[in-house]
């Protein structure tokens, strides 16, 4: 089944510790990138990821690292969260990221609360 | 500026009846795709529809159709025949030439649909 899988779901972590949220593909795609969804804002994009190797800040960038070692893979990583940083975040793939009509697929969410 | 606008933060609709979700955009570009996704109380992102900037006719899936206007840059999301099942949060998208040859979407904030027996 093509998917976007997500992990943890559910986290809840304190100030200043390190923790990284995997986001993984199987549907070969180029494209993915890293949101996080807040009331009232809607989505917002935090990183994005062009191929391997290839990452760019999104909107939002600040208090997040990115890396894309491997094309299926695009962990997203807070090196020293804040409360400001609690959220609902989506990695999100797309076939290629060149084309104004390719339809992005999203992992179920990962809950975070920063304590 | 925001680049796509959902006035709407909150709808309430009747059971069986049908409701327009606003959505506008802003974009300089002549190629750029135009994106609704829903999200149900369970969290996820559903893609519902989609509508290019070249394309002549309105873009219809089932009950969704999308209401294209090009000239006033309006992309409304129209929902025939409103079930229990559509309360949802509604999201309008739009994916437009960034640098680099790529297309990054840009999502409004969108719209709380309630829809009532």
């Amino acid at each position: 089944e093509a998917q976007v899988t997500q992990n943890p779901r559910y986290l809840i972590t304190v100030t200043g510790k390190k923790l990284t949220v995997t986001c993984s593909q199987n549907m070969n795609h180029e494209y993915m990138s890293w949101y996080r969804q807040d009331p009232g804002l809607g989505l917002r994009q935090i990183y994005y990821s062009m191929n391997v190797e290839v990452t760019d800040k999104g909107d939002v960038p600040e208090g997040y690292k990115v890396s894309r070692k491997e094309k299926r893979n695009f962990p997203l990583i807070l090196e020293s969260p804040s409360p400001n940083q609690t959220s609902l975040y989506f990695c999100a793939s797309s076939l290629s990221g060149t084309s104004g009509s390719e339809t992005q697929y999203f992992g179920p969410g990962t809950r975070l609360l920063v304590l | 500026a925001q680049k796509i606008t959902q006035t709407q933060p909150g709808m309430f609709v009747q059971e069986k009846e049908a409701v327009t979700l606003d959505c506008t955009y802003d974009t300089s570009d002549q190629s750029y795709g135009l994106f609704w996704y829903k999200q149900p109380s369970s969290g996820e992102m559903i893609f519902l529809i989609y509508q290019g900037s070249y394309d002549e006719q309105n873009a219809t899936e089932g009950r969704y159709s999308l209401n294209f206007q090009k000239a006033r840059k309006s992309a409304n999301l129209v929902i025939s025949a409103s079930q229990l099942g559509d309360s949802a949060m509604y999201f309008c998208a739009m994916r437009e030439g960034a640098s680099g040859g790529s297309y990054i979407p840009t999502f409004g904030r969108g719209t709380s649909l309630i829809v009532h027996p």
